[in-house]
């Protein structure tokens, strides 16, 4: 199964900031979803985006995806210390029950 | 009701153990999963129960057992674990599995650590 890759793997900002984090994958997907996860807690579903969208907003958050270059990337606008934790993307491909889950990015936000 | 209840969210169990992970939902989803996650990394799926029949397996050794009761309850029974089995162990579920499979909601997992 394809695997999304999360690029930079960590990042540390000031609060007030925002927070970049890329993913690519290989294969054609079905949609793209992005997920975040505090120390030791299950995970958080924040977005998902389907490969006829472009970009897709929520609340801080702003997910887009090229599906040209097979890559994604999340902002979180004016990031809170509440922000601090793991971000995962994953991706559901056709034909497939299943998502992949890339590597993580581990996000700091300093108050 | 939103939630995905997993219970114990703690276990420590020797190697010639037997125990049970439980995880319960009432949104109606017909598609539930395990994942094992370790440290720093991302989650690893291990089996998928879609319509409360097992559809995947990721070649999870047998000491790992699924059993899916009802559309509800998810169980994942434990037998002669190794010490490398510690993890955290999540489970999630879905309105439904297949090529359109959307939001994913988690419990907040078990933590298991094999002595």
């Amino acid at each position: 199964s394809q695997q999304g890759e999360e690029d930079p793997q960590a990042l540390s900002i000031q609060e007030g900031e925002n927070a970049t984090m890329n993913c690519s994958y290989k294969t054609s997907i079905n949609n793209l979803q992005w997920y975040r996860q505090n120390s030791g807690r299950g995970l958080v579903h924040l977005i998902l985006i389907r490969s006829n969208e472009r970009e897709k907003h929520s609340g801080r958050l702003r997910v887009t995806l090229d599906t040209s270059k097979k890559s994604s990337s999340l902002l979180i606008t004016a990031s809170r210390a509440a922000d601090t934790a793991s971000y995962f993307c994953a991706t559901g491909t056709y034909g497939n029950n299943r998502l992949a889950f890339g590597k993580g990015n581990q996000v700091v936000v300093i108050p | 009701d939103t939630e995905v209840t997993q219970t114990p969210k703690h276990l420590v169990m020797g190697m010639t153990n037997k125990k049970s992970l439980k995880c319960e939902q009432h949104m109606g989803h017909r598609a539930m999963y395990w994942y094992k996650q370790k440290a720093k990394k991302p989650p690893e799926l291990m089996f998928v129960y879609s319509y409360e029949k097992l559809s995947i397996n990721e070649s999870v050794p047998s000491r790992f057992s699924p059993e899916c009761p009802n559309s509800s309850l998810l169980n994942l029974h434990l037998h002669a674990l190794q010490p490398e089995d510690s993890a955290l162990y999540l489970c999630a579920s879905s309105q439904e599995a297949g090529p359109n499979t959307g939001e994913l909601f988690f419990g907040e997992g078990s933590r298991l650590t094999v002595l």
